[in-house]
């Protein structure tokens, strides 16, 4: 399983965009991305996931580039209720993935 | 998607005492996870628990300390033995599932916030 590498904390205002970059720079062939969101007591919560290029869903954008040895979150206009751990996670999604959580970012978003 | 339901939500136990987590999925899994996450802390993968066979233990945890149980594909339990105020943490179930190869993602319980005193 890859390594990753996230900042330990980020902040930022409401209304504004957030980038989270997460390295991995050991990234293998069969290896997806996974972002998952965890807010103080409850369990940690699927965001976006994603191979190469560009993915967005309603929630989220996750930002790949070709060599994929980083990935970047994007979450646009972020609210007080935003704030939370981002984990970014890299591993093989066939046959059976283990998911290990790295260290994570903890986004404080202030009014 | 998938619902899971963890109990009990949080407990209080005396050292040298078990306590059994039980995990119920809404829908039929092949693999379990259960994770543990101390207080600030990311999650830490204690084992694998498969219908059928035994759990597949991560590096520092042991079957006679988190003996788990899997009796069919949407239950299992994990149980803390022999307790100590180190094991005070938040003890998670997850599960995963997709369609194909994209789309997998792992889904959680609320946790059972366990305290030894």
């Amino acid at each position: 399983l890859a390594k990753t590498t996230q900042p330990i904390s980020m902040d930022s205002y409401e209304g504004q965009e957030v980038n989270i970059t997460c390295s991995h720079n050991n990234i293998a062939t069969n290896d997806y991305i996974t972002w998952y969101q965890q807010f103080p007591s409850q369990g940690p919560r699927f965001i976006i996931q994603g191979y190469k290029t560009k993915v967005t869903n309603e929630v989220a954008s996750l930002f790949i580039p070709a060599d994929r040895k980083s990935s970047t979150l994007s979450l646009p206009r972020v609210s007080l209720s935003d704030t939370a751990v981002y984990y970014c996670l890299v591993g093989d999604i066939t046959g059976g993935f283990k998911t290990i959580f790295g260290a994570g970012t903890r986004l404080f978003v202030k009014a | 998607s998938a619902v899971i339901s963890q109990k009990p939500s949080r407990d209080i136990c005396q050292r040298g005492t078990s306590l059994t987590i039980q995990c119920q999925v809404d829908s039929q899994v092949t693999m379990m996870f259960w994770y543990r996450q101390q207080p600030g802390q990311s999650l830490t993968l204690i084992a694998t628990a498969n219908q059928g066979s035994e759990a597949t233990y991560e590096s520092g945890f042991v079957i006679d300390k988190f003996p788990i149980s899997r009796p069919n594909l949407t239950f299992s339990t994990l149980t803390v033995s022999n307790m100590s105020p180190e094991d005070s943490s938040i003890y998670l179930c997850s599960v995963e599932t997709g369609q194909g190869v994209e789309n997998t993602e792992a889904f959680f319980g609320q946790g059972t916030r366990l305290t030894v005193v």
